[in-house]
């Protein structure tokens, strides 16, 4: 069975601009979780999905926004990029809505990189 | 809130020889505790994880970590390294029944032939 997809695996943008960041979950998992990765950091919670709904959120700004669809799938939206910004961005996937911090599965990371 | 400290940042060690990767956590609810490996260019792949029950876990690879809860810790070892263990390590806290983790800095471990 194929893992956590994310796509794309690299991209570059730069300041000010807009990125959309894909992921699509393990077959049957209907939760998905998004984390920032800044080099040189652990990875940083951003959401978490279930059932298409917001579940969770972690301290980031407005420019950040996420949405899940009906086939699970998600995607991380970021608006007015920053230097800052650049990042791996991971995304984890869940079979629960709740409780699932034990047992999340992580994709391969899109790459960010805002000049 | 949890919070989670890796307190080496770098750790190299030669080929076959013993290593122990330090974590340490803060936290006033009880906890989960997780380590987990990046490899180049890859995400994170979980190498162990303490839910409850037996304070010594085993996990993928050889490795194995120990739960201290007076000590508040969870350090990784491994009694003979190879070079393809060499990797970025994670220490990750969740608070039970939640649904995020908290994740140290991490460690790099390089492994010298």
């Amino acid at each position: 069975d194929a893992g956590v997809t994310q796509s794309p695996t690299h991209l570059i943008k730069t300041r000010g601009q807009h990125v959309t960041l894909r992921c699509s979950p393990i077959s049957g998992h209907k939760s998905v979780s998004w984390y920032q990765q800044v080099l040189g950091q652990g990875p940083q919670f951003i959401f978490q999905y279930y059932e298409k709904e917001e579940r969770g959120r972690g301290n980031f700004p407005d420019r950040f926004s996420a949405r899940q669809f009906p086939n699970y799938s998600s995607e991380l939206n970021v608006n007015a990029l920053l230097l800052g910004d650049s990042a791996l961005y991971l995304c984890a996937s869940s079979l629960l809505g709740t409780g699932i911090a034990y047992e999340q599965y992580f994709g391969p990371g899109t790459r960010l990189t805002v000049t | 809130a949890q919070s989670v400290t890796q307190l080496d940042s770098q750790v190299p060690v030669f080929e076959e020889a013993p290593v122990e990767l330090r974590c340490n956590y803060s936290s006033s609810v009880s906890v989960y505790l997780f380590w987990y490996v990046q490899y180049p260019n890859q995400g994170l792949q979980l190498l162990l994880k303490y839910l409850s029950g037996s304070t010594l876990v085993k996990g993928i690879n050889g490795f194995e970590a120990e739960f201290n809860k007076s000590q508040t810790s969870f350090h990784l070892r491994k009694p003979s390294v190879h070079i393809s263990d060499t990797a970025e390590y994670f220490c990750a806290v969740s608070e039970t029944g939640a649904n995020n983790l908290f994740f140290g800095t991490g460690t790099r471990l390089t492994v010298i032939p």
